[in-house]
């Protein structure tokens, strides 16, 4: 049973440009997150999706920021015009959210670097 | 404002000795904690939780001890192993973990020297 994919690893773009980071959840899970995660920093919660429906936000930058998480296929993060402050770690978790305990596994991450 | 907070950047212990890691929160409306450990260049991955009604929960070498009063959890490994050296992340949510948003501290460093 794989665990949560994360692609790509490593991300590595110029001032400007666009990133797009995906996620695709552990079998069977239907709610994904994502975190952002600074240098000396713990995770920090950007976003709560699930099959088409963004369920909360709270954590997104205003502008520049958006995510989706479509019927088919993973999960995108996407970060248009990325400035050096957007160089990070973006950590994707997925759930089943069963019951009152809703443990969220991470993938492996994306590193973004921004030149 | 932090809402989580773990106080010790970094504990070194010797193997086969009592880890404890400590993990302090503000917000009276969390009622479900997590602890994972991460590894350089992975994500982090689940070891136990506990949720408000419980005050312990154990997991083989691993316990999870809450205290609501004081507000603050801590996490037991013993004995301690050189494979446990990570950087140990405390978590919290509200809602009883039916919200996504998992309220992270910024972790412990923890070294176990053979």
């Amino acid at each position: 049973n794989a665990g949560v994919m994360q692609n790509p690893r490593h991300l590595v773009r110029r001032r400007g440009q666009e990133a797009r980071l995906r996620c695709s959840p552990m079998k069977g899970h239907s709610h994904v997150y994502w975190y952002r995660q600074l240098p000396e920093e713990g995770l920090k919660f950007m976003v709560y999706l699930q099959k088409e429906n963004i369920i909360d936000e709270s954590g997104m930058p205003k502008e520049r920021f958006s995510a989706e998480f479509p019927k088919e296929g993973p999960s995108i993060l996407r970060i248009q015009q990325v400035v050096r402050g957007d160089s990070a770690a973006y950590f994707c978790a997925s759930s089943l959210l069963e019951g009152l305990e809703n443990i969220q596994y991470f993938g492996a991450g994306t590193r973004l670097s921004v030149l | 404002d932090q809402q989580v907070k773990q106080n010790s950047p970094s504990l070194s212990v010797q193997e086969g000795r009592i880890s404890i890691l400590n993990c302090d929160y503000t917000n009276s409306m969390f009622d479900y904690f997590l602890w994972y450990k991460k590894y350089p260049a992975e994500g982090p991955t689940f070891l136990i939780s506990i949720s408000s009604i419980k005050d312990k929960n154990e997991d083989g070498r691993f316990t999870v001890f809450l205290n609501k009063s004081a507000k603050h959890l801590s996490l037991h490994i013993v004995p301690s192993q050189p494979g446990d050296s990570a950087v140990y992340f405390c978590a919290a949510s509200a809602g009883g973990g039916s919200q996504g948003n998992l309220i992270f501290g910024k972790g412990t460093k923890l070294s176990v020297k053979p």
